[in-house]
């Protein structure tokens, strides 16, 4: 069975503190993992898809990475508009395009 | 800019009443899901359809049903609504062959009183 864990759960930084965010998985045949970002309230907006391990998206301060196990996602020097919840799916070649979720981490940045 | 758009932003509704959610996307997508979302559970996904009048269970399929009747639009229903069945659901469509994009809709907040 799929699985994505995702952590930590919860962590705040200072503004301009960089960090990284952890997604593990494990999947019978990695089609794609895909990071995206949720506002309270509001409907997952997509940041990066990854396909293959050694790959890296960059977009403004976030970075993604993806290892066999793992991806990251890096932010650097954040501001406060970075809070928000990030989540991690995978995409399995035998999924039907569905997406299994990790159940995200959520980041708030102080000023 | 594709479009995913849930027909209901906010709805309550009382044990027993049947319940549909509708989902509409614009891009002539393939691919539609229904995902709900609750507090430390995170999205899970309920049904999804990859043709007209296709659908596939997802991993939490009991006490709803679909109908895609149209490529366009994808409804989800609940038969008898419960209490256990307030959350957030998520509506997503997916086109194949695209560089692998899941576009969401804003959600429909369904409280079951």
């Amino acid at each position: 069975e799929d699985q994505v864990t995702q952590s930590p759960e919860a962590l705040r930084l200072q503004e301009g503190e960089s960090s990284s965010l952890n997604c593990s998985y494990t999947v019978s045949g990695l089609r794609g993992l895909f990071w995206y970002r949720q506002d309270p309230g509001k409907g997952p907006e997509f940041l990066f898809t990854l396909y293959s391990a050694g790959e890296e998206k960059e977009k403004e301060r976030l970075k993604a990475t993806l290892t066999k196990k793992e991806s990251f996602l890096h932010i650097t020097a954040p501001k406060p508009e970075d809070s928000a919840t990030y989540l991690c799916a995978v995409q399995a070649w035998n999924s039907g395009y569905a997406l299994n979720f990790g159940k995200g981490t959520s980041l708030l940045v102080t000023p | 800019d594709v479009k995913v758009t849930q027909s209901s932003r906010y709805l309550v509704k009382r044990t027993g009443e049947k319940v549909f959610l509708e989902c509409v996307q614009d891009m002539d997508h393939e691919n539609m899901f229904w995902y709900r979302q609750d507090p430390g559970l995170g999205l899970r996904l309920i049904y999804f359809s990859y043709d007209v009048k296709m659908k596939e269970k997802g991993d939490i399929p009991e006490g709803y049903s679909v109908s895609r009747e149209k490529k366009e639009r994808f409804s989800l229903i609940l038969e008898s609504a419960s209490t256990n069945q307030t959350s957030m659901y998520l509506c997503a469509s997916f086109g194949q062959g695209e560089a692998g994009e899941l576009f969401f809709g804003e959600g429909s907040r369904l409280t079951v009183l």
